[in-house]
């Protein structure tokens, strides 16, 4: 158990939908990152937040969004969503950016299929 | 993109040491390596880092050759619970880089 949780574990519904997947990082933990992880793509970086505020960007699609809640839960918002949205998402936190020790500890997952 | 040359696949016999191989040919001198694996669509597991030296944890070990070309990551007994893909990552410690995961190698342990 990595201590960071994930919601829901799974998701089902179809294109056009919005869905909200919701994290809640290891107790201390100032970071929160979000992957996406589809057949095709490997492990995606999306976004990653620190302490409330967006510190790095990936290959997040306009129609996705993230934000970090004051209590450090985040939440990543994907909308008009399509077909080859479809995959695993996952959470992951650390201590603060990648200090002290770049380990990042990651959620179980949340798995979306769209159809 | 990803810094680092993994192969595919590998086996490895219960029991028997595990040594995943990466090369990391254009590493700079303030860049980490780092060692991740996912078990089957399991969130990624860190396993160990280092810079120059070589490191031990409960996991693993981590051998950085001397130019920091290239690493080897050994599991001393493997199991089958340690069939995964194992990723192999260069990272700035500290810097606002992210994680970028390859493709990994395949590690399957066969009884």
């Amino acid at each position: 158990d990595s201590g960071v949780t994930q919601t829901p574990k799974h998701l089902i519904t179809a294109t056009g939908q919005r869905v909200t997947l919701r994290c809640s990082p290891r107790s201390g933990d100032l970071s929160v990152y979000w992957y996406q992880q589809s057949l095709d793509q490997g492990l995606q970086f999306l976004i990653q937040y620190y302490n409330g505020e967006e510190r790095a960007k990936g290959n997040i699609l306009e129609r996705f969004s993230a934000q970090q809640f004051p209590d450090l839960h985040s939440e990543l918002n994907l909308s008009s969503l399509e077909l080859g949205d479809s995959a695993l998402y996952f959470c992951a936190s650390s201590v603060g950016g990648l200090d002290p020790a770049g380990e990042l500890f990651f959620g179980e997952g949340s798995r979306l299929t769209v159809l | 993109d990803a810094k680092t040359t993994q192969p595919p696949s590998m086996d490895c016999a219960e029991g028997r040491a595990a040594n995943l191989p990466c090369n990391h040919s254009t590493i700079s001198g303030n860049e980490y390596v780092y060692w991740y694996r996912q078990i089957h669509s399991q969130g990624p597991q860190y396993i160990i880092h280092g810079l120059k030296n070589n490191e031990t944890n409960e996991m693993a070990s981590l051998i950085i050759t001397e130019d920091r070309k290239s690493s080897t990551l050994i599991l001393p007994h493997a199991t089958l619970r340690d069939t995964a893909v194992y990723y192999c990552i260069v990272l700035t410690q500290g810097g606002s880089e992210k994680l970028v995961f390859g493709k990994g190698t395949k590690l399957t342990v066969n009884p």
